[in-house]
């Protein structure tokens, strides 16, 4: 099974602040890996897919990067609306996701 | 807009079964492979289970595998998750989820519907 380890798994950011969260595969998977945001009692929402598509109505100042075994997701000017629980999953063999990272207020 | 809704979730004793639901609406049903995910408390995501658009293909983690069983009825736009069995490790808040009918990432998910195992 390939693993994924994401970090950090807690954030601390002030409104305004570009924050970045790594996802970390255990072997290759090509650019098939999504970003995930998830608040308390809500169904996760899909962010990027194929590492770096941003899906429609995502804000821009989201954005996702890499392939293989290396992957960043950057919220860039942060938003209130933008503390919330992230996770990675890659779908290039079945499915696994990270652990999540929590972004919370500083 | 496409909306999943799971239903079912509730207390059971270590050794007993359930079935939780996951009703579909806003998108053509029969067309989409579907799944269901799991996360247990202060856990991560773990996928438990996929079903293809007809319903004979399935998959399952090996955490379930034998005990759980997923099924669908199009007819209905619903989804099933009958579980066996259970455990206190099965403690967790289910999530149905689709899968983009190209590239398979999970595109639309539901809220969850939360199993406790306990006695």
């Amino acid at each position: 099974d390939i693993q994924m380890t994401q970090f950090p798994s807690t954030l601390s950011a002030s409104i305004g602040d570009r924050v970045t969260i790594t996802c970390r595969a255990s072997q290759s998977i090509s650019s098939w890996l999504a970003w995930y945001q998830q608040k308390p009692g809500k169904a996760p929402k899909l962010l990027i897919s194929k590492a770096s598509s941003l899906e429609s109505g995502v804000p821009s100042r989201f954005s996702g990067s890499g392939s293989g075994t290396e992957f960043t997701l950057t919220i860039n000017s942060l938003q209130p609306d933008d503390f919330a629980i992230y996770f990675c999953q890659q779908y290039n063999s079945h499915w696994t996701f990270g652990q999540g990272t929590k972004v919370e207020v500083k | 807009e496409a909306q999943l809704e799971e239903s079912g979730g509730g207390l059971v004793q270590p050794g007993g079964s359930l079935r939780i639901s996951c009703a579909a609406s806003g998108f053509p049903f029969s067309s989409y492979e579907m799944s269901w995910v799991r996360q247990a408390p202060g856990k991560g995501l773990e996928f438990i289970s996929y079903i293809g658009s007809g319903g004979s293909n399935t998959k399952y983690a090996d955490s379930v595998q034998g005990r759980f069983t997923i099924s669908r009825d199009n007819t209905d736009n619903s989804l099933f998750l009958q579980m066996n069995s259970l455990r206190a490790e099965d403690t967790a808040r289910y999530h149905c989820a689709r899968l983009h009918p190209i590239f398979a990432y999970m595109d639309v998910w539901g809220k969850g519907t939360t199993v406790t195992v306990s006695s």
